[in-house]
C-alpha cells in the first residue's frame, strides 16, 4: 500500500506571497496522485490530479503540482496566494487498487 | 454536476445508541468509501465497497459496519456508539482511479 507524507502540518504565509505545500509518497510501479482542498466545515474537493502524461498539472484557481518520480514528490505550489486560499490541503496517492492513501493534511493559513 | 449526498451535517447521539450515517451518489459509481477525519490524523478508511452487497474492511473497521443494498447508497452503522467515535465522517465515491468525489461530511458527537 502507498504511504503519503505531508511534511508540514501548518504553513502560515502572507497574502500575495508564494507558497509550496510538500508531499512525498512511497515508491510504486504506477501511481496516481491527487491534491484535495477542504474549506472550513465542508467536505474535500479535488484540486488537481496526476494520472499520466505531463508531469506538471494545474488547477483552475492558480495552483499547480509537479510529479517528480525520482524524488517521489508531488508538491503543490501557488505563486501568489489569496486570503480565500486558507484551507486544509490533503495529498493522496493511489496504486493499482485505485484506493487512495491520504496524508495527514497541511493547514494553509493566509494572513493579510 | 456529480453529487455525493450525506443525509446529516450534524448529529448528536448518546453512548450506546445505534447510529446510521447515510450516503447517496448519483454518478453510477461502483466504488464507495467511508472515512473518518480527526485533527492531526488526516483521513482514515473505515470500510469500502466495490459493488452492491460487497464490502471490504479498511484500516479502522472496529466498531463499525456497513450496508450496500443498492448501487447508489452506502450506509455506515455504529452498532453501539461510543465517545471515541466522535468525529467527522466523510463518504466518497469513485469510478476507476479518477479521484474521489466527497460528500460534505457528517460531524457526529457522541455524548
Amino acid at each position: 500500500a502507498q504511504s503519503v507524507t505531508q511534511l508540514d502540518s501548518q504553513v502560515p504565509v502572507f497574502e500575495e506571497a508564494p507558497v509550496e505545500l510538500r508531499c512525498n509518497y512511497s515508491s510504486s510501479v504506477s501511481v496516481y496522485l491527487f491534491w484535495y482542498v477542504q474549506y472550513p466545515n465542508q467536505g474535500l474537493q479535488l484540486l488537481l490530479k496526476y494520472l499520466s502524461g505531463s508531469t506538471l498539472v494545474e488547477s483552475i484557481n492558480g495552483f499547480e503540482a509537479e510529479f517528480n518520480k525520482s524524488q517521489t514528490s508531488f508538491h503543490l505550489r501557488k505563486p501568489s496566494v489569496h486570503i480565500s486560499d486558507t484551507a486544509e490541503y490533503f495529498c493522496a496517492a493511489a496504486g493499482g487498487s485505485y484506493i487512495p492513501t491520504f496524508g495527514r493534511g497541511t493547514s494553509l493559513i493566509v494572513h493579510p | 454536476d456529480v453529487k455525493v449526498t450525506q443525509s446529516s451535517r450534524y448529529l448528536v447521539k448518546r453512548t450506546g445508541e445505534k447510529v446510521f450515517l447515510e450516503c447517496v451518489q448519483d454518478m453510477d459509481h461502483e466504488n464507495m468509501f467511508w472515512y473518518r477525519q480527526d485533527p492531526g490524523l488526516g483521513l482514515r478508511l473505515i470500510y469500502f465497497s466495490y459493488d452492491v452487497k460487497m464490502k471490504e474492511k479498511g484500516d479502522i473497521p472496529e466498531g463499525y459496519s456497513v450496508s450496500r443494498e443498492k448501487k447508489e447508497r452506502f450506509s455506515l452503522i455504529l452498532e453501539s456508539a461510543s465517545t471515541n467515535q466522535t468525529s467527522m465522517y466523510l463518504c466518497a465515491s469513485t469510478g476507476q482511479g479518477r479521484g474521489y468525489t466527497f460528500g460534505s461530511g457528517t460531524r457526529l458527537t457522541v455524548v
